[in-house]
């Protein structure tokens, strides 16, 4: 059972426009969410979390967006930089703040020149 | 800050024959510890994690185990690998008194021959 899922593997954005990546949910219970980037053959490195109590949360060039009520959040990175190519992993959690967190399958980004 | 360090980087081992992951934390104490397995083309899969020495909970049956002998030192184990244990393993920590982000160690890539 996927309580978390990114439908779209992989997405090509090209430099200087925006990337929207996507991720749904199934447990109502989840109260809080992260994104994370990774590497490969390295470890996911945080970029940005948002609570059940906001509907958005913005960092620099990186703003997550939740909707309760369809279960979905989304990354919106503007403007796409070469050096964001890289695997996203949408993550949730139940158990208060990023504690057993439940990971999507990611979804890998490539901003083309 | 804190930093997660994961030995080995990488592994080759043979069927049946056991293993031993480690990570160690520095730069805090008494953090919440986390091992997850990524198999290939898949998310993030969580393990086992601990709030404390010896208290561990499995989140996943399987023939590995895990084993907290020191406040920041975690171990996976398996007596007997399967080919199905192949895949890349990360440890994470929360800190104490701060939940709102995992952080991960670069992991170690394990395939089983």
């Amino acid at each position: 059972d996927q309580q978390v899922k990114q439908n779209s593997p992989s997405l090509s954005v090209q430099e200087g426009r925006i990337s929207i990546l996507n991720c749904d949910y199934t447990n109502s219970m989840f109260d809080y969410f992260l994104w994370y980037k990774k590497y490969p053959a390295e470890g996911p490195t945080f970029l940005i979390s948002i609570s059940s109590i906001k509907d958005k949360n913005e960092d620099g060039r990186f703003t997550v967006f939740l909707n309760k009520s369809a279960k979905h959040l989304s990354l919106h990175i503007v403007p796409s930089q070469p050096g964001d190519s890289a695997v996203y992993f949408c993550a949730a959690s139940a158990v208060r703040g990023a504690q057993k967190l439940v990971f999507g399958q990611g979804t890998r980004l490539t901003i083309n020149p | 800050s804190q930093t997660i360090h994961q030995w080995p980087a990488t592994l080759v081992q043979p069927v049946g024959s056991p293993l031993s992951l480690e990570c160690t934390v520095e730069g805090t104490s008494n953090p919440n510890l986390y091992w997850y397995r990524q198999a290939a083309g898949r998310g993030l899969q969580l393990l086992f994690y601990s709030v404390g020495i010896g208290q561990i909970s499995s989140e996943v049956p399987q023939n590995l185990s895990a084993s907290r002998p020191q406040d920041r030192q975690f171990i996976l184990s398996s007596k007997k690998l399967l080919l199905s244990d192949s895949g890349f393993y990360l440890c994470a920590c929360t800190l104490a008194g701060n939940t709102d982000t995992q952080y991960f160690g670069p992991g170690t890539r394990l395939t089983v021959l």
